[in-house]
């Protein structure tokens, strides 16, 4: 069963901090990796992408990945309230597969 | 900026009625998903499909689901049968370059 695992939750922290989100998953042959924001009864929304090793940074988001330690993480700086939402780890297993979503952490950004 | 539409946002059916949720997915993309969320839990991949065809599907899409392009624009999920399971948010999504983007989702609550 290939899977996707994220810390659990929930993960609660003060304003303008950083907050660090971690996700490992199975398919060692995986090849595209997305974290996703889904506030409570919303729809999932892409906030980045990352495909090669290393870090990518958007913004107050950074994702980072490692294909050798199966390990994607999503760091988000000067934490705001408004980040406050459940954050989705995802991962697209072959080229065109279908996209594999984690539980979620569940992140609180206390003003 | 385009986005995936979906309609209704809400439907309530009785147990052993055909629902059918319809999603209009952004006009130049090429793949088009169905996903399920039910209350608390994991966001769930359904079927994948491409070039007028199911390209993927997961254990849960079972003969009681079908999916159809009835023409260029439209993509709709039908469910032959509800079962009290069925309950759940079920989101459309259409795919660029790999990125899936969701639409609002449908709520579906099987009495």
């Amino acid at each position: 069963q290939k899977e996707v695992e994220q810390n659990s939750g929930p993960l609660s922290v003060p304003e303008g901090a950083i907050a660090s989100l971690n996700c490992t998953y199975s398919d060692r042959g995986s090849q595209s990796f997305f974290w996703y924001r889904q506030y409570s009864g919303k729809s999932p929304e892409l906030i980045m992408s990352i495909y090669s090793n290393g870090d990518k940074e958007d913004g107050r988001f950074t994702a980072q990945l490692n294909k050798a330690s199966q390990y994607v993480s999503l760091l988000i700086r000067d934490s705001q309230p408004s980040d406050s939402a459940t954050y989705l780890c995802a991962v697209v297993e072959t080229s065109g597969s279908r996209l594999t979503f984690g539980e979620g952490t569940q992140l609180t950004v206390n003003p | 900026e385009p986005e995936v539409t979906q309609t209704p946002s809400h439907q309530v059916t009785q147990m052993g009625q055909e629902v059918i949720l319809r999603c209009v997915p952004i006009s130049n993309h090429l793949y088009f998903y169905w996903y399920r969320q039910i209350l608390g839990q994991k966001v769930e991949f359904l079927v994948s499909f491409y070039n007028n065809e199911i390209s993927e599907k997961s254990e849960i899409f079972d003969d009681q689901f079908s999916v159809e392009r009835p023409d260029g624009s439209n993509f709709t999920l039908k469910i032959r049968s509800t079962k009290l399971e069925d309950s759940a948010m079920y989101f459309c999504a259409s795919r660029t370059n790999e990125k899936l983007f969701f639409g609002s989702g449908t709520q579906l609550s099987v009495l």
